[in-house]
Parts: C-alpha cells; structure tokens; sequence
C-alpha cells in the first residue's frame, strides 16, 4: 500500500452503532489530520494530531472521538451519531504542521450515511 | 460566514482550450493559497499554490494567479484535457497561530468536453 488508506470505504450505520473509521499513511509523515465534507459544503477540518499528541479540536461534538495510536494511524470512533453526521470522511497527513506550505496528502475517503 | 468562497459551482470547457476557476477570500490574515482537484472516489490531491508574495505561480499546463488587492485568485488551465475534469477546490491559509488549517472553499466541477 502507498499513500493514505482509510477503511472501510462505504459505511451504513444505525443512530445506536458504533463504529470506528481507519487511517493509515505510508508516507512517514508525524501530522494527521480528519476532515468533514458534507453535501454543498466545504471541507471542514475536525482534529488534527502531531506526532500522536492532538493538537486541535474544532469544537466536534464528543460523539466523534480521535485515537492516534502512533504517527501512521489514526482512528476516528463513532457512537450515537445523528443523521445529520452523514458525510464524507476524509483522512490527511503531511511531513509536518506548516499550514498550507506542508502539502497535506488525502485518503480516499469513507463515505457514512447514518439512518 | 465562509472565507474561500468559489461561486461557481461547475464550469464546462471545450477540449484545448482554457479553463478559469476562481476563488475569493475574505480573510487578510491569509497569505498562503492552494488548488487541490479530486475525482470521484478519490481523495482531493495537490495541484499548486502561491504564497502571497507573488502574484503568479506557473507549473506546466496550470498557472494560479493572485491579486491581493482584490482578495481574488484564479487557476487557470490550459490547454485543457478530459482528464482535468473533476471538482477543484481553492484553499488558503494564514502564517501563525494555528497555521496548519487549511480553509476550503466549496469547490467547482470542471467538465472538458472533447
């Protein structure tokens, strides 16, 4: 594998599930990082981890909770989701924290419907 | 209130000719922009930025200009190709603080034509 890998893909869940959403990056890089994109609206950044520690929070509520078990894994946990949380959950990382002159690498995605 | 705003949501072009995408920001604290193109199914991947000291970037067949002035930056494609169609966000940034957010617009859809 190279690159960003998120699993799974696709995922349907109920409002009482819970479920766990993976990243993995191939690329050695010390900062991940876990976007929102809703329908018609921008990406959204929700946390951001540097070499495993957090280091933002965007005021996500605590139904969403990060792990970041080492510098090439990051996990995003989901328990009593609203059907409003149905997005696309993108995964990120690059070398270092430096705004945008750190290009920051995407994974593909896990596309989440919560009925 | 959203502070990279893409206004046009999709954007058809012929086949070798020239494909514009704009962006505008709000934010004068940034000094730092990227242009990122997604396909369907895909993560969005870098295209090419420009730092606020310059007011264009060139790489092969995709320039971005900016002019701060006007709060405005444009990528501009050219010649283009089918296989520039996809969604293509404008991001932007700004140094200290929390320098690493990067703030998306809501993308436009580029279709080429053959």
């Amino acid at each position: 594998e190279t690159g960003v890998t998120q699993t799974p893909r696709h995922l349907v869940m109920g409002m009482t599930n819970k479920k766990s959403l993976k990243c993995e990056q191939h690329l050695g890089h010390n900062a991940m990082y876990w976007y929102k994109q809703s329908a018609k609206k921008p990406l959204e950044l929700m946390f951001v981890y540097n070499f495993k520690e957090q280091t933002e929070n965007n005021s996500v509520p605590s139904r969403f909770s990060p792990e970041c078990p080492n510098s090439s894994h990051l996990f995003l946990h989901l328990h009593t989701l609203q059907p409003e949380d149905s997005a696309l959950y993108l995964c990120a990382s690059s070398q270092r924290l430096a705004g945008g002159k750190e290009t920051q690498y995407f994974g593909p995605g896990t596309r989440l419907l919560v009925l | 209130d959203q502070q990279v705003k893409q206004n046009s949501p999709s954007l058809s072009v012929q086949e070798g000719r020239i494909s514009i995408l704009n962006c505008d920001y709000t934010n004068s604290m940034f000094d730092y922009f990227l242009w990122y193109k997604k396909y369907p199914a895909e993560g969005p991947t870098f295209l090419i930025s420009i730092s606020s000291i310059k007011d264009k970037n060139e790489d092969g067949r995709f320039t971005v200009f900016l002019n701060k002035s006007a709060k405005h930056l444009s990528l501009h494609i050219v010649p283009s190709q089918p296989g520039d169609s996809a969604v293509y966000f404008c991001a932007a940034s700004a140094s200290g603080g929390s320098n690493y957010k990067l703030t998306f617009g809501k993308g436009t859809l580029l279709t080429v034509n053959p």
